[in-house]
């Protein structure tokens, strides 16, 4: 297993457009997670997924924003229209169930630039 | 509340010198602890956990920590710095939920 896979690494759209980013996890976790970091802080937890069940989902997450986990395999993000303060790294991560300890696999992330 | 406090937003150090990195924690329970490190514009990888056991645990690339209870800390070590290991560092704790709550980060670099 190559690890978390992330689709695009960079976009850049303008303001009012909709974007969708991929995560591919490790094929054996079932437990995903999209995080969003902006520039000078840690990552903020978005939402996660055990299978396709979206079990969490944080205030940060406003109505433009939805995330999906069809089948319980890749995952979607989407933000439709889009604002300057959007621009930050998604990152998604996996883990397996169960396994509090085991903390997560992150991808490399899509930095995504709001113009 | 649970929380994660890193008190130096950027650390200097010579190459050869020893390194410690803060990371201060807010949780009523035990904690599941974690170090990340993050290089320019790459996603975070796993440096090393703390879950239970020995307070002293090792991680990958020479990297140690040390969970105090008493002192809510569970700070990063590493004898020798390398050119290689300016990046930035993150410490992590993960509670009762599955989400893990990250420090702001501490911006390492590296003097020739």
């Amino acid at each position: 297993d190559t690890g978390v896979s992330q689709d695009p690494r960079h976009k850049i759209t303008k303001r009012g457009q909709n974007v969708t980013f991929r995560c591919d996890p490790i094929s054996e976790h079932n437990r995903l997670y999209w995080y969003r970091q902006t520039l000078g802080q840690g990552p903020e937890f978005l939402t996660y997924f055990q299978n396709e069940a979206q079990l969490e989902k944080s205030r940060l997450l406003s109505d433009r924003f939805s995330a999906e986990r069809p089948k319980g395999s890749f995952s979607t993000l989407e933000i439709q229209r889009t604002e300057q303060g959007d621009s930050a790294m998604y990152l998604c991560a996996s883990s397996p169930q169960g396994k509090r300890n085991y903390g997560y696999t992150f991808g490399s992330g899509t930095r995504l630039t709001v113009v | 509340a649970q929380s994660v406090t890193q008190p130096d937003i950027h650390i200097t150090v010579s190459e050869g010198a020893s390194l410690e990195l803060r990371c201060n924690y807010s949780y009523g329970a035990t904690p599941y602890l974690f170090w990340y490190v993050q290089s320019p514009g790459q996603g975070l990888q796993l440096l090393l956990k703390y879950f239970s056991g020995d307070t002293l645990v090792q991680g990958i690339k020479g990297f140690e920590a040390e969970f105090k209870r008493s002192q809510s800390s569970f700070n990063l070590r590493k004898p020798s710095v390398h050119w290689s290991d300016a990046a930035e560092y993150f410490c992590a704790l993960g509670g009762a939920t599955n989400k893990l709550i990250f420090g702001t980060g501490t911006l390492l670099a590296v003097q020739p």
